[in-house]
């Protein structure tokens, strides 16, 4: 399995308070992603990254923000949490060099905003 | 309208059975396509790549449809370890690092 690990793993956090979820991988790719998974949405992309420093939007990035200040390390941050943002956080990963297709997921975060 | 849509189900089969499902896709510009299987409370993984002229994989054939922007996902006698949700995945037009995810079909196989 890919070296990926997310943290924290289950997170129960209040509204207006800040949240940062980590992905941290051993694996050198130069993509990384950040998801979430709602019922009857599938994955929705937030933010992803193209290499250090380098991050775009995707297409739920409202509310949130992230940072890549190392290639094993992409932050994503809830400056103020509301509700609407509990849900199941991936992150992924893909290689560096041409693209398969091939995502390399964590195994989730679960966060739950009150 | 969604890019990536997907019949939800669930389609319950008897272990043997064959089931099959579509997924359609809205961006014509779309060039790569992909079927994940995700089981339940785990993160998603490559089930396999779609090709134009279609390919198999022992049990599971992919199929592509361009002209009608659809793609198909059949697997041939069911096993119970094949119970998962499938993803249809598409690539974001032009930019191939970029994913579009469909809800997903959830597949439930019976002894």
């Amino acid at each position: 399995d890919a070296g990926i690990t997310q943290s924290p793993r289950h997170k129960v956090t209040e509204t207006g308070t800040p949240v940062t979820l980590r992905c941290h991988q051993t694996e050198n790719h130069r993509y990384m992603y950040w998801y979430r998974q709602d019922p009857g949405h599938g994955l929705r992309l937030i933010h992803y990254s193209y290499g250090v420093k380098d991050t775009d939007k995707g297409e739920v990035s409202d509310g949130y923000s992230v940072s890549r200040s190392k290639t094993e390390d992409f932050l994503l941050t809830l400056e103020s949490a509301t509700s609407s943002q509990t849900s199941v956080y991936f992150c992924a990963i893909s290689e560096s060099t041409g693209f398969t297709g091939e995502l390399f997921f964590g195994e989730g975060s679960r966060l739950t905003v009150l | 309208r969604k890019e990536v849509e997907q019949d939800p189900g669930p389609f319950n089969v008897p272990e043997g059975a064959t089931v099959a499902f579509n997924c359609t896709y809205s961006n014509s510009a779309s060039q790569s396509f992909f079927w994940y299987r995700q089981d339940c409370r785990k993160e998603p993984k490559l089930l396999m790549s779609v090709y134009s002229s279609g390919n198999e994989d022992g049990r599971f054939t992919a199929q592509l449809n361009r002209a009608s922007q659809y793609i198909s996902l059949l697997i041939r006698d069911s096993k119970l370890s094949d119970s998962a949700t499938y993803l249809c995945v598409v690539n974001i037009g032009s930019n191939d690092y970029k994913l579009s995810f469909g809800a997903g079909t959830t597949v439930t196989v019976r002894a």
